[in-house]
């Protein structure tokens, strides 16, 4: 099956520094990927939708000057959040979508904690 | 604006019982419904994903049903076992290419 990875898996930083988050697709090429973060014992909320090679569309609420997005290549989408502050901390999941029946395949996760 | 509501919230079940979770949503017009499995502190992990055109799909000992005019779907497991425990989640595509998922089900299977 198609497999997507997460790197890191966790992070900690401190309050106003930058974390870059990665996205890859190991065996697709991912023409559409997703950003997802989930609070505790909460479900999963979309923040943005990447299509390779264009700006990113984020959802309403989300800051795009806060969360950078970017879809270099059909494998690699990366995530970071600029001047981070705990309330920033959360679980990020990425997902690719190949085009074919709209079936996306979710990363590992990212476990941010800002200090 | 298509909402996604998952019963129960939690379930907690001896080994070996047959299970239903249940999904529903407000919009019917759907392309495709999913069903994850989330394990703490894990990302998703893809069951089983029905067609907008197909009843149900069968994996193993899960069985997922959809009923589009009714807006619900039923995901069964069968004889569970206690590496059943997970959250599971569904999530629908409407006529767009976004996700909307619903607010899981924290399945607890002890021996």
């Amino acid at each position: 099956g198609a497999v997507v990875s997460q790197h890191p898996s966790w992070v900690i930083c401190k309050s106003g520094t930058s974390v870059k988050i990665e996205c890859r697709s190991l065996d697709f090429q991912a023409t559409t990927m997703f950003w997802y973060r989930q609070f505790p014992k909460q479900s999963l909320m979309l923040m943005a939708t990447s299509n390779e090679g264009s700006k990113a569309t984020y959802e309403q609420g989300v800051e795009k000057d806060k969360f950078l997005i970017n879809h270099a290549s059909l494998t690699l989408s990366t995530l970071t959040v600029t001047s981070a502050h705990p309330e920033d901390s959360s679980f990020y999941i990425c997902s690719g979508e190949t085009g074919l029946a709209f079936e996306q395949y979710f990363g590992p996760g990212t476990r941010l904690t800002v200090t | 604006k298509q909402e996604v509501t998952q019963i129960p919230a939690a379930l907690s079940v001896p080994e070996g019982e047959n299970l239903v979770l249940n999904c529903s949503f407000t919009d019917s017009a759907i392309y495709n419904l999913q069903w994850f499995r989330q394990d703490p502190g894990k990302g998703l992990t893809s069951l089983l994903l029905i067609q907008s055109s197909q009843r149900e799909q069968t994996s193993g000992r899960l069985n997922a049903s959809l009923d589009k005019s009714s807006g619900r779907s039923t995901l069964y497991i069968a004889a569970s076992q206690p590496g059943d425990s997970a959250t599971y989640l569904c999530a629908v595509l409407p006529n767009t290419d976004k996700l909307i998922f619903g607010t899981g089900t924290r399945l607890q299977v002890f021996p």
